[in-house]
């Protein structure tokens, strides 16, 4: 299957912080990418889809100015948490699809 | 009504045992059925896919889909230890760059 990789697996930071997660395609090219968001113990939620050379959309009740979605590149989608605080502790996935989807390893993130 | 509905459990079934997990769905669009697995604290790793209704077998795993009843199942044979995990059906109307809908995710353990 194809891979996709997140760095780093583990952040902390401090309130106030901005902190910068990357998503690469490692074994073909994504014009789309996906990033979700996990709380303990729960289902997958969708934050918004990533497109190279283009704005991303993000979902509802999901604040843009704070989760900045940039897809530099066709292997390549970032997702800058900026202003982080301790809410915004959680495990974020991206996922990319050549054709069906495949996951990232996921990056937990701990304000403190 | 959620358009995925999955039940969380937990399912604990002994090793050896024939696991059945099962998601039900409202919209008769989706064409194309996955099944993911999670283990703590790791991003979703995909098992099967299916497009349209039918059976597809891969070594101890069968995922089968019928559209007609918005009926998926995915089937384990001789379960073991190691697939103690969450697992996440998931389901779209196009295959590549579109979003998924997922189910909340089961959580399985099996007993030595």
């Amino acid at each position: 299957g194809a891979v996709v990789s997140q760095h780093p697996s583990w952040v902390i930071c401090k309130s106030g912080t901005s902190v910068k997660i990357e998503c690469r395609s490692l074994d073909f090219q994504a014009t789309t990418m996906f990033w979700y968001r996990q709380f303990p113990k729960q289902s997958l939620m969708l934050m918004a889809t990533s497109n190279e050379g283009s704005k991303a959309t993000y979902e509802q009740g999901v604040e843009k100015d704070k989760f900045l979605i940039n897809h530099a590149s066709l292997t390549l989608s970032t997702l800058t948490v900026t202003s982080a605080h301790p809410e915004d502790s959680s495990f974020y996935i991206c996922s990319a699809a050549p054709r069906e989807q495949y996951f990232g390893p996921g990056t937990r993130l701990t304000v403190t | 009504q959620k358009e995925v509905e999955q039940d969380p459990g937990p399912l604990s079934v002994p090793e050896g045992a024939i696991v059945s997990l099962n998601c039900t769905y409202s919209n008769s669009a989706f064409q194309y059925f996955m099944w993911y697995r999670q283990y703590s604290r790791k991003g979703p790793e995909l098992l099967m896919y299916t497009y349209s209704s039918g059976n597809k077998e891969d070594g101890r795993f069968t995922a089968q889909v019928d559209k007609s009843s918005k009926y998926i199942s995915l089937f384990i044979r001789d379960s073991q230890p190691s697939d103690s995990a969450t697992y996440l059906c998931a389901m779209g109307t196009n295959f590549g760059n579109e979003k998924l809908t997922f189910g909340t995710g089961t959580r399985l353990t099996i007993i030595p």
